[in-house]
């Protein structure tokens, strides 16, 4: 069974399209988080979400809205999408009391 | 000043040797710390955690934290050529917040 699970694996579109990229976790986590990872493989946190409730917001443009329908659901809606988009997105949950976090496979988006 | 810091490598070691790698952080705050590995193409996997200061080890792994420098290190003994990833640090200053560093590269040679 997969733990925290991504679509799309890959995903190329072209500039100022909107896309979506759909997370889901199977292990019962109260907390998902959105990483996006440059070409240079840092991993810089978007956005961590609690039980459905947004608890950080860093400093991301306003193209990009995550939306937590349950708490074993976080999915990214990206508007409007630009060259720097480009980047490997990575889905993450921890467990209540537990800032481990686990990942999912990443989703490799590609603008051009 | 990064949140987290790391020297980005490659650090190259031969098989056997004892692989070094090392953290600092910003914030006196935090609470928790991490280390990852990520082969290329992959996505990170959580190897080792540690919360106090001292050592801990697990197997070949060894994570060391000083809280008072503000550093965390892990140590590799008996590296094999499986070990060759990228090795993110990563701290927590609570629940629901995980900063990591850009990660070291590791080649271990055989």
């Amino acid at each position: 069974d997969t733990a925290v699970s991504q679509t799309p694996k890959y995903l190329v579109t072209q500039m100022g399209n909107d896309k979506s990229i759909k997370c889901e976790q199977n292990l019962g986590h109260d907390t998902m988080y959105w990483y996006k990872q440059d070409s240079k493989k840092f991993l810089k946190i978007m956005f961590s979400y609690n039980n459905k409730e947004l608890i950080i917001n860093e400093t991301v443009p306003n193209r990009f809205s995550p939306k937590s329908p349950d708490k074993a659901h976080l999915n990214l809606h990206i508007n409007s999408l630009e060259l720097g988009d480009s980047a490997v997105y990575f889905c993450a949950s921890s467990p209540q009391g537990g800032p481990e976090a686990f990942f999912g496979q990443g989703t490799r988006l590609t603008v051009v | 000043q990064k949140e987290v810091e790391q020297n980005s490598g490659p650090l190259s070691v031969p098989e056997g040797a004892i692989a070094s790698l090392n953290c600092t952080y910003s914030d006196r705050g935090s609470q928790s710390f991490f280390w990852y590995r990520q082969y290329s193409g992959k996505s990170p996997e959580l190897i080792m955690s540690i919360y106090s200061n001292g050592d801990k080890e697990d197997g070949r792994f060894t994570a060391q934290l000083n809280k008072a420098s503000q550093y965390v290190s892990l140590l590799i003994r008996d590296s094999q050529p499986s070990d060759s990833a990228t090795y993110l640090c990563a701290v927590s200053r609570h629940d629901n917040d995980m900063r990591f560093g850009a990660g070291t590269r590791l080649t271990v040679k055989p």
